[in-house]
């Protein structure tokens, strides 16, 4: 069964500490694999994606994500937190339709 | 990306009642989708809106209680019927694009609240 996991509920980071939020997935074929992000509410902004390719990927608001075939990964990573980065976090994984993991609510201290 | 207009934005209603939101897109998509998202709690496929046809929906949730329409390529409504405060959730909706630009946008989502 195709399914997507995010370990961590919650996490708490000073700001300017690095981040990494994790992901782990099961999917019978290829994935294509997502991270949105969603400000309290507000709807969900893509952060980056993955198809193919270089399996570092960049996207917007300085995070990036590594995929991992082996390990059927796709953490979500930031090198420096900015107090706006405060957010709930979703990877998602499908084709021809998005599977939601639960969702990674970060917290940021100053 | 195909910019999504959703309305209404926010609303209660009243118990055994009726809402029904509109999803607008500015361009023609073909996969376009609704999902709940429950109080605190990650999001949930609803149905596939199919042009032309009857949605595709998912296991647990039915066209009683979830109609929806899809006219064309640019406009889907769904409906949330008989409404019960286990009800209250937002509800999104989504288009998927293909070719380059692979990927899926979100509507900003209706925020409903049944008394």
């Amino acid at each position: 069964a195709q399914s997507v996991t995010q370990p961590d509920i919650h996490i708490t980071v000073s700001e300017g500490a690095s981040l990494e939020l994790r992901c782990n997935y099961s999917y019978g074929a290829t994935p294509y694999l997502f991270w949105y992000v969603q400000s309290p509410g507000q709807g969900l902004q893509l952060l980056l994606k993955y198809f193919s390719g270089d399996t570092l990927v960049q996207g917007i608001k300085g995070f990036e994500a590594e995929f991992k075939r082996s390990q059927s990964s796709f953490n979500l990573r930031k090198p420096s937190v900015h107090w706006s980065d405060a957010a709930e976090y979703f990877c998602a994984v499908g084709a021809a339709k998005l599977i939601f993991g639960t969702g990674t609510r970060l917290q940021v201290f100053p | 990306s195909a910019v999504i207009s959703q309305k209404p934005s926010r609303d209660i209603c009243q118990r055994g009642t009726s809402l029904t939101i509109q999803c607008q897109v500015d361009s023609q998509v073909t996969m376009m989708f609704w999902y709940r998202q429950q109080p605190g709690q990650s999001l949930t496929l609803i149905a596939t809106a199919n042009q032309g046809s009857e949605a595709t929906y998912e296991s647990g949730f039915v066209i009683d209680k979830f109609p929806i329409s899809r006219p064309n390529l640019t406009f889907s409504t769904l409906t949330v019927s008989n409404m019960s405060p286990e009800d209250s959730s937002i509800y999104l909706c989504s288009v998927g694009t293909g070719g380059p630009n692979y990927g899926y946008t979100f509507g900003s989502g209706t925020r409903l609240t049944v008394v």
